[in-house]
């Protein structure tokens, strides 16, 4: 079994102020990890994922994941916050072990990020 | 714009009756997936093919709902006797490989008065 927990519903920051969107994951394999951001009426676009390797991984405009086994967390951050960055935020997470694993992903319930100008 | 296409974006029917969306997933990707979203959540996977090979299937796809994907490419899911707790957002995804991640299309919204 497979779950992930986005423990904030809302997160607000100021512009120009560092931001991260908390998520902690649950799966019996190794976890391949991902988050997704969605607009208004607009289906989820990829940011970034972890397989394997460094465990900070860097994705699209800006943001970045640091993987932190121990702790089965995939926090979402990003240095400094644009009002342009307001959006629903998704955690997901698959069980990516070679023999027995899932193309499935479960996501998170989506953390809603407010920047402030 | 990440290349998968739904028809249609919205769809308002009457309780019982039968409703059919398709997804044109990107030409290259081998799986496709469907997802059903609700104001609050995530996404909740449907089912799943892999070329036409409809793999997977979740519980929360009753007898009621039938996915297709014929020849590997485009894919249809129907809702026959359509209920109003079907009233919901449909996303289509498709992915290649076996760490891809997904490609959603703009999913289309059904609403069942």
């Amino acid at each position: 079994a497979q779950s992930v927990a986005q423990p904030e519903d809302q997160v607000n920051v100021a512009e120009g102020n560092p931001l991260t969107v908390k998520c902690t994951y649950s799966v019996s394999g190794n976890p391949y990890l991902f988050w997704y951001v969605q607009y208004p009426n607009r289906g989820l676009q990829f940011l970034l994922k972890y397989i394997t390797g460094d465990n900070l991984v860097k994705g699209s405009y800006g943001f970045e994941a640091e993987f932190n086994k121990s702790q089965t967390s995939f926090h979402l951050k990003k240095p400094s916050a644009l009002v342009s960055d307001s959006a629903l935020y998704f955690c997901a997470v698959r069980d990516g072990t070679a023999s027995g694993g899932s193309y499935i992903p479960t996501f998170g319930r989506g953390t809603s990020l407010i920047v402030h100008p | 714009d990440t290349g998968v296409s739904q028809n249609p974006r919205h769809k308002i029917t009457k309780r019982g009756q039968n409703v059919t969306f398709r997804c044109d997933p990107i030409s290259e990707h081998n799986r496709l997936y469907w997802y059903r979203q609700t104001l609050g959540q995530g996404p909740e996977f449907l089912t799943y093919f892999q070329n036409e090979a409809q793999l997977e299937k979740s519980r929360l796809l009753s007898d009621r709902f039938s996915a297709e994907r014929p020849k590997g490419s485009f894919s249809t899911l129907e809702i026959q006797r359509t209920e109003q707790g079907d009233s919901a957002m449909y996303l289509c995804a498709s992915s290649r490989g076996t760490g891809g991640e997904q490609f959603f299309g703009p999913g289309t919204r059904l609403t069942v008065l």
